[in-house]
């Protein structure tokens, strides 16, 4: 596609189920990234993808949390047993390739509101 | 570890000024630096790239400059205008990993 596209846009969600989040970066993108926002505050760094290599996984807060990528392109983001504290907004981003030359692009981001 | 630092946190200035936004990082071993803006609710924009070799570069009436060795990268926004009104942040990238600042949110009072 033209852009980096998450799904869904919005999702309230009670506490305690789990929820999905998607990201389809940008065709031929090898590196993709998932980050949340808190209401005010800066990026928070979740996962990290780059080609077939096994996953940066540093930035998980707890083993709630989870991601995969499929054949290299669509990823999705896995929360279980969803609390309160994980409502924020989900943003992906995928660059060109992981050296120097890559520029960073990011989807419009997934809300999740956790009542 | 990296740590990027944004200043003003905050910024309001009348339309038709100039202004300049600042960006430091503790690390100089970058790979290159880039500023993004973000609107109320939506995603990051990319506004410039710019390479660890490289000292600035430029988009219509955005300019972005970095000198690494003393860890500082501005944004000079000229003739800003009401439709400018965003946050704007600065991510280095460690060759692995992108680092961002908190952000300057800038206010066009028209």
């Amino acid at each position: 596609g033209a852009g980096v596209s998450q799904s869904p846009s919005n999702k309230v969600t009670e506490k305690g189920k789990d929820v999905e989040l998607r990201c389809d970066p940008i065709s031929g993108h090898t590196a993709l990234y998932w980050y949340r926002q808190s209401l005010g505050q800066g990026l928070e760094f979740l996962i990290y993808f780059q080609g077939n290599s096994a996953p940066d996984k540093s930035g998980l807060p707890s083993d709630r949390f989870s991601a995969e990528r499929t054949g290299g392109s669509v990823s999705t983001l896995t929360i279980q047993r969803t609390q309160q504290e994980d409502s924020a907004v989900y943003l992906c981003a995928s660059s060109i390739t992981s050296g120097s030359t890559g520029e960073l692009f990011f989807g419009e981001g997934s809300r999740l509101t956790v009542l | 570890k990296q740590e990027v630092t944004q200043i003003p946190a905050a910024l309001s200035v009348p339309e038709g000024e100039n202004l300049v936004l600042n960006c430091s990082f503790t690390d100089s071993a970058i790979y290159n630096l880039q500023w993004f803006r973000q609107d109320p609710g939506k995603g990051l924009t990319s506004l410039l790239l710019i390479q660890s070799s490289q000292r600035e570069q430029t988009s219509g009436r955005l300019n972005a400059s970095l000198d690494k060795s003393s860890g500082r990268s501005t944004l000079y926004i000229a003739a800003s205008q009401p439709g400018d009104s965003a946050t704007y942040l600065c991510a280095v990238f460690n060759g692995n990993q992108f680092y961002f600042g908190t952000g300057t949110s800038l206010t066009v009072i028209p």
